[in-house]
């Protein structure tokens, strides 16, 4: 099993629409959480942390849910400019040393 | 601000060539670490370091060597390039502390092995 699993989609949906995205992590030692967002042919950028609490920026919502060992993030009001590849972060931590793991990604594609 | 610097942009090998991946931050970051990303793969972890001196192997080490000789500079060796290595390779730094670190990344190079 892969440490961080994602949907690869592509999830194809209409402007405005609401679309959310679920990540499982397999180490349960994890310790930090992100949301990173990938257009074609360009570096990875920070979309947002995701806090135990759940946060919230603009029409991004993350969650995270230790107990079941996934996270998740809810666009609503769907962009064009929202097309992208969402890639799930998960720092495995321990020994001093926190290194990221990244999900494979899942293509959003927003069309008019 | 230049952040990660990775270079070349782009590089075509012949198989069987060797040759070194640039990357150089200018953040202080304690961690830095190699990615290739390929087609459906996502990005695999190919070496990291978690600080001068010190590197270690993630998913995908084979064939690619690293060294970590200031906190600067990671450059990634290939030491005999094959069609198999043909991928965009990303370096990448972050704080290595307890919490929200996040990894900052160069914009890519984009390796074709033929």
């Amino acid at each position: 099993r892969k440490e961080v699993e994602q949907d690869p989609g592509p999830f194809n949906v209409p402007e405005g629409a609401t679309v959310a995205f679920n990540c499982t992590y397999s180490n349960s030692a994890s310790q930090s959480f992100f949301w990173y967002r990938q257009d074609c042919r360009k570096e990875p950028k920070l979309l947002m942390s995701v806090y135990s609490s759940g946060n919230e920026d603009g029409r991004f919502t993350a969650q995270l849910n230790r107990a079941s060992q996934y996270i998740s993030l809810l666009i609503r009001d769907s962009k064009l400019s929202d097309s992208a590849t969402y890639l799930c972060v998960v720092n495995r931590g321990g020994g001093g040393s926190y290194i990221p793991t990244f999900g494979r990604g899942t293509s959003l594609i927003v069309h008019p | 601000n230049a952040g990660v610097t990775q270079t070349p942009k782009f590089q075509v090998l012949k198989t069987g060539q060797s040759m070194t991946l640039q990357c150089a931050q200018d953040m202080n970051h304690e961690y830095m670490s190699w990615y290739r990303q390929d087609p459906g793969m996502g990005l695999r972890l190919i070496h990291y370091s978690v600080g001068a001196g010190i590197t270690d192997q993630g998913e995908v080490p084979n064939g690619y060597n690293v060294s970590r000789s200031t906190t600067e500079d990671f450059p990634l060796r290939l030491l005999s390039a094959a069609p198999s290595q043909t991928s965009v390779y990303f370096c990448a730094s972050s704080q290595n502390r307890v919490g929200r670190t996040e990894a900052f990344f160069g914009q890519g190079t984009r390796l074709t092995v033929v």
